[in-house]
Formats: C-alpha cells, sequence, structure tokens
C-alpha cells in the first residue's frame, strides 16, 4: 500500500514568517502535486513538479521535489495572511495508460496578522 | 465561465433518500473524478472514469453508482442515503498527468 506522509498536520505563526510543509514517501511517484483549499471551496492546484530535484517558485512559494522523486516540499517566506489555507499534496503515479494519486493528509495553516 | 461545476452546492435529506449529484466540465479533459472529503478532511477517492469508461472504483457502497453520458459529465446517484454518508463531494477532471480541477463541492447532510 503507497502512503504520502504529510507534515505537519497544523501550524500557526505570525505574518511575516517563515515556514515549510513536508510530504514524504517511500514510493516513487511519476509526478508530485501541491493544492491549496480554502474553506467552502474546492481544492486549487498551485503547482506540479515532475523532474527529481525539480525547484518551482510562485511568488512567496517555492516547492521542490526530492532527487529520488519521493518527497516534496513546500516553503513559504514571509507568510501573509491570505496564505492560511489547507495545503495538499498527492503523488501520481501510472497503472496501465492511466494515472492514479494518493494524498496527503493535509497541512492547516493559519497565519495570524 | 466554471471550469467544473457540480450541483446542488447544499444538500440537506432524510436517512433512506435518493439524492443525485450533477457535476460537468468545460475543460475538454478526459478524466473526470468523484471524491469524498470527511471532516478531518482527507480526500479519498470514489470513482474514476476516463472517456466515459470506468477506471477506478474504489470500495464503496454500492448504493453509489456514478454515470458519465458524455466525456464532460459526470453523476453521482446515491440510494437509501445513510448517516454516515454525511460528507463533502468534490468532482473533478483532468487530462493526463496535469493535475486535477476541482468543483467547489456539495455538502451532503443525511439527517
Amino acid at each position: 500500500t503507497q502512503l504520502l506522509e504529510q507534515s505537519p498536520q497544523f501550524l500557526s505563526i505570525q505574518e511575516g514568517e517563515n515556514l515549510t510543509v513536508y510530504c514524504n514517501s517511500s514510493s516513487v511517484f511519476s509526478s508530485l502535486q501541491w493544492y491549496r483549499q480554502e474553506p467552502g471551496e474546492g481544492p486549487v492546484l498551485l503547482v506540479t513538479v515532475v523532474t527529481g530535484g525539480e525547484v518551482k517558485k510562485l511568488k512567496r512559494l517555492t516547492f521542490q521535489f526530492g532527487d529520488a522523486r519521493k518527497d516534496s516540499s513546500l516553503h513559504i517566506t514571509a507568510a501573509q495572511t491570505g496564505d492560511t489555507g489547507l495545503y495538499l499534496c498527492a503523488g501520481a503515479f501510472r497503472v496501465d495508460s492511466n494515472y492514479q494519486l494518493i494524498w496527503g493528509a493535509g497541512t492547516k495553516l493559519i497565519i495570524k496578522p | 465561465d466554471t471550469a467544473v461545476s457540480q450541483t446542488p452546492k447544499y444538500l440537506v435529506t432524510q436517512m433512506g433518500n435518493d439524492k443525485s449529484i450533477k457535476c460537468e466540465q468545460n475543460l475538454g479533459h478526459d478524466t473526470m473524478y468523484w471524491y469524498k472529503q470527511d471532516s478531518k478532511k482527507f480526500l479519498k477517492i470514489m470513482f474514476s472514469y476516463n472517456n466515459k469508461e470506468l477506471i477506478i472504483n474504489e470500495t464503496v457502497p454500492n448504493r453509489f453508482s456514478p454515470k458519465s453520458p458524455d466525456k464532460a459529465h459526470l453523476n453521482l446517484h446515491i440510494n437509501s442515503l445513510e448517516l454516515g454518508d454525511s460528507a463533502v463531494y468534490f468532482c473533478a477532471s483532468s487530462q493526463l498527468n496535469k493535475g486535477l480541477f476541482f468543483g467547489s463541492g456539495t455538502q451532503l447532510s443525511v439527517l
């Protein structure tokens, strides 16, 4: 059974601080996706990382895919109250001609003003 | 234009009733999904369709039946609703491995 462990489950910090969220697995993924979900809405795709060691930046958010494609991190610099939300990672793997996802349990992030 | 739209947004119903949730995507994606999100916010795949063909059917009660009339639509019908069915249900679509686009969810409350 494939597992994707996401940590921390909950994080509450002051505006302006930095933070990192981790997703780890013993399985190799073809890609790793990060989503943000706000209350009452569906998850919104932030980024997909595909290549081992890949780093992608989205303004103050930096996403990294591990060299072995088994883990990923999301780093937020100088967090703002608008970053508050539930962050989810999902690892994609191929089954026959289709892709399936396994999901992390999510990180609930609260940024205090 | 909403990319993935599902209706209704809220569904409150009595135990034992039958209800349906509709989903439509205008992104031209080949694959559509139904997910269930529990109170702890964990997303669990229920069904996946690729070009109207069922490709994932996780262990869900057979009271849940998906139907895909065409590749832009994936509806979910639930028979004999139970208290434990209360959750938020999300429809999503994707193209290959490029990430999922979700609807805004249907909050189902079974009384």
